[in-house]
C-alpha cells in the first residue's frame, strides 16, 4: 500500500514564476491538507481539500492556490514566487482523524 | 484558537537511557493529539496519536505518550532509547471542530552512544 506520494521532491525556480506541486494521498484517504515547512520550523496549515472543495484555509494569501481532482488526488499552486515561500512544501492525507504525510516537496526561489 | 509548545530546543540522552520529549498543547475543545518524527531531509512520519480512551498511547518503534487532561500535556516517552531515535520530533494538536493540525516548534532528540 502506497503512502502520501509527492511530486517534484527538488525544485527550483525564479521570484515571479509561478509554481504546482502535486499530491496523491494514500489509498482510502479522501481529504488532503497542505503545510509549508520553512528551514528550521513546524509546518503550518496552508489549506485542506474534501470532496473537491477548500474546506478550510490558514493564514496564507492568495497567491496559494489549490485544486483536488475526483481521484482525490491534489495540487498546490504558488503565483508570484517571493523568495521567502522557499520551503518544504508537505501534503497530508486523512481518514477518520489518522493523519499521514508525504516527503514533500523542497522549493527553492532564487 | 488551538497551540502547542515544546519548551526545550534539545535533548540529549544517552543510549539505553529513558528519553521524554515534552509537549504542552491548548485547545478550546477536545484535544486531538499527534506525535510525528522528522529525519534530515524528509517528510514527517507519524509515531501516535491521541483521541480519546487511555490517556497512555502506544505508538511505533516502541514510543509511548502520556495524555494530562489537568496540565494540558503529552510528552512523549521511551524506556530505553537507541542512536537511531536521534531526529527531530514534533507535537501536533487540533481540537475536534478544526480541520488543521496545529504544530509545536520541534525537538531536536540526540542519542549519544
Amino acid at each position: 500500500d502506497a503512502g502520501v506520494t509527492q511530486s517534484p521532491t527538488h525544485l527550483i525556480k525564479t521570484r515571479g514564476q509561478q509554481v504546482t506541486l502535486r499530491c496523491s494521498p494514500k489509498s482510502g484517504h479522501d481529504t488532503v491538507s497542505w503545510y509549508q515547512q520553512a528551514l528550521g520550523q513546524g509546518p503550518q496549515f496552508i489549506f485542506q481539500y474534501y470532496e473537491e472543495e477548500e474546506r478550510q484555509r490558514g493564514n496564507f494569501p492568495d497567491r496559494f492556490s489549490g485544486h483536488q481532482f475526483p481521484n482525490y488526488s491534489s495540487e498546490l499552486n504558488v503565483n508570484a514566487l517571493l523568495l521567502g515561500d522557499s520551503a518544504l512544501y508537505l501534503c497530508a492525507s486523512s481518514f477518520r482523524n489518522t493523519i499521514y504525510f508525504g516527503e514533500g516537496s523542497w522549493l527553492t526561489v532564487v | 484558537a488551538q497551540s502547542v509548545a515544546q519548551p526545550e530546543d534539545q535533548v540529549n540522552v544517552a543510549e539505553g537511557n529513558p528519553l521524554t520529549v515534552k509537549c504542552t498543547y491548548s485547545v478550546s475543545g477536545n484535544p486531538y493529539l499527534f506525535w510525528y518524527v522528522q529525519y534530515p531531509n524528509r517528510g514527517l512520519q507519524f509515531l501516535l496519536k491521541y483521541i480519546t480512551g487511555d490517556n497512555l498511547v502506544k505508538g511505533s518503534y516502541g514510543f509511548e505518550a502520556e495524555f494530562n487532561k489537568s496540565q494540558t500535556s503529552f510528552h512523549l516517552k521511551k524506556p530505553s532509547a537507541l542512536v537511531s531515535d536521534s531526529a527531530l520530533y514534533f507535537c501536533a494538536v487540533r481540537d475536534g471542530s478544526a480541520r488543521q493540525l496545529t504544530f509545536g516548534s520541534g525537538t531536536q532528540l540526540t542519542v549519544l552512544p
